[in-house]
């Protein structure tokens, strides 16, 4: 069964800041991993997908790389705003398999 | 605006009441999910729905009753809930499932903004 897990479970920042958010999952045999913003009470806003066959992913300030290997992902924020306080999740999807989601990480990044 | 919305965004209600979530996707997709979102909990895959027909149900206890009536409408009737049921509930859509959708789809999915649902 597939678990995943992220780290750290918060994380504050001051604005500038570069930063590196973690996901780690059991089965390394993904299909796709996807990264996912959440505002407080609010539904999950997609950022970033990567396919099993890629190793990096870029959308504006933001880059995610996939080691299947070692089952990590990482989610990287260059120059953070305050805007970008949320909480980031990142979901994990095995061949014929629902998507499995970890717990995420909140971020706040103070101005 | 993700091209799903979700109706009531809130929810208060008793233990004896029956309410109704309703989602709604404009995006062609013929998948569609409930999750719950509990504090401090991951994300919970409560139903999946691909082209009208169930294809998951993640051991939900039967006082939460799923409809898909269409590919667009999805429903979530409440009767009978426990306090411990408050949560946020959030509606996805994505592209097909697979083969047909039989199994589960690998695509982007799209959120609602949920429904914060309160039990007295």
């Amino acid at each position: 069964k597939q678990e995943v897990t992220q780290i750290p479970a918060a994380l504050s920042v001051p604005e500038g800041e570069n930063l590196v958010l973690n996901c780690s999952f059991t089965d390394s045999a993904i299909y796709n991993l996807q990264w996912f913003r959440q505002d407080p009470g609010k539904g999950l806003t997609s950022l970033l997908l990567i396919q099993s066959s890629q190793r990096e992913q870029t959308s504006g300030r933001l880059n995610a790389s996939l080691d299947k290997s070692s089952g990590r992902s990482t989610l990287y924020i260059a120059a953070s705003q305050p805007g970008d306080s949320a909480t980031y999740l990142c979901a994990v999807n095995n061949y014929g398999q629902n998507f499995v989601f970890g717990p995420g990480t909140r971020l706040s990044v103070l101005p | 605006e993700t091209g799903v919305t979700q109706t009531p965004r809130h929810l208060v209600m008793g233990m004896t009441n029956k309410k109704s979530l309703k989602c709604e996707q404009h995006l062609g997709h013929n998948a569609m999910y409930w999750y719950k979102q509990s504090a401090k909990k991951p994300l919970e895959l409560m139903f999946v729905y691909n082209f009208k027909e169930q294809t998951e149900n993640n051991s939900v206890p039967s006082r939460f009753s799923p409809e898909c009536p269409n590919s667009s409408h999805l429903f979530l009737h409440l009767h009978t809930l426990q306090p411990e049921d408050s949560a946020l509930y959030l509606c996805a859509s994505s592209q097909d499932g697979l083969a047909g959708g039989r199994l589960p789809s690998t695509d982007t999915q799209y959120f609602g903004p949920g429904t914060r649902l309160t039990v007295l």
